[in-house]
């Protein structure tokens, strides 16, 4: 499975809304459970990455509520609903659907 | 509090080989997935192994057939052996606690990273 990130690269202003769209070469969507095997991730600059979204859209404990993560089947959005300095980073989407696969990452700047 | 601290990085020539660990702490390796992942430098992420709760593994076909993952329960420290490196092997090897029962989902808890370089 191919995962698509876009853009490669944004530029917001403080507060505004940021959108990262991750687009999947196919469906992970388990029909079985009504569930997608799609996760977010965050990476600051010389750290690892941290969890923020997991089944496209459950928020992992502790990370901000402007973060939400919306989408089905194949196509999916990170949305940061009022920017902080502190969301500098690359994000990425990752699919668990048949082993795993890494979105390219989105750079997220300030404007 | 969950810790991984990975080690065994450093330089290798190709067609060399490099044992990597990770040593966890505040939980048990045996009750959870764990995974490798691994970043070039300057690049993104790209998934490497997993291996599930049962021990079954998981590998991407660019290490399939070269790497080797496995775990210590008793240690509770998580390897990958790296064998035939190549130079795109070249990259920080970051050890991830991974949510899964059956088989390896989402990774919650990462490891700091160890650079492995392959060069001549």
């Amino acid at each position: 499975i191919v995962l698509t990130q876009s853009p490669d690269s944004l530029a917001v202003s403080l507060g505004e809304r940021a959108t990262i769209n991750c687009k999947s070469s196919q469906s992970v969507l388990d029909n079985s459970n009504n569930k997608n095997f799609l996760a977010w991730y965050q990476q600051k600059p010389g750290q690892p990455p941290k969890l923020l979204i997991y089944w496209a859209s459950t928020r992992e404990s502790g990370v901000p509520d402007r973060f939400s993560g919306s989408g089905s089947v194949t196509d999916f959005t990170l949305t940061i609903s009022s920017l902080q300095a502190e969301d500098v980073a690359v994000y990425y989407c990752q699919q668990y659907y048949n082993t795993r696969t890494f979105g390219q990452g989105t750079k997220v700047e300030i404007k | 509090e969950v810790q991984l601290l990975e080690s065994g990085g450093g330089l290798v020539q190709p067609g060399g080989s490099l044992r990597l660990s990770c040593a966890a702490s505040g939980f048990t390796i045996g009750s959870y997935a764990m995974s490798w992942v691994r970043q070039a430098p300057g690049k993104g992420l790209e998934w490497v192994s997993s291996i599930s709760i049962a021990g079954s593994t998981y590998y991407a076909d660019s290490v399939k057939g070269r790497f080797t993952i496995s775990r210590d329960i008793s240690k509770n420290t998580l390897y990958v052996q790296m064998n035939s490196l190549r130079a795109e092997d070249t990259a920080v090897y970051y050890c991830a606690k991974t949510i899964g029962d059956t088989r390896p989902y989402y990774s919650d808890y990462w490891g700091q990273g160890t650079l492995v370089t392959v060069s001549s």
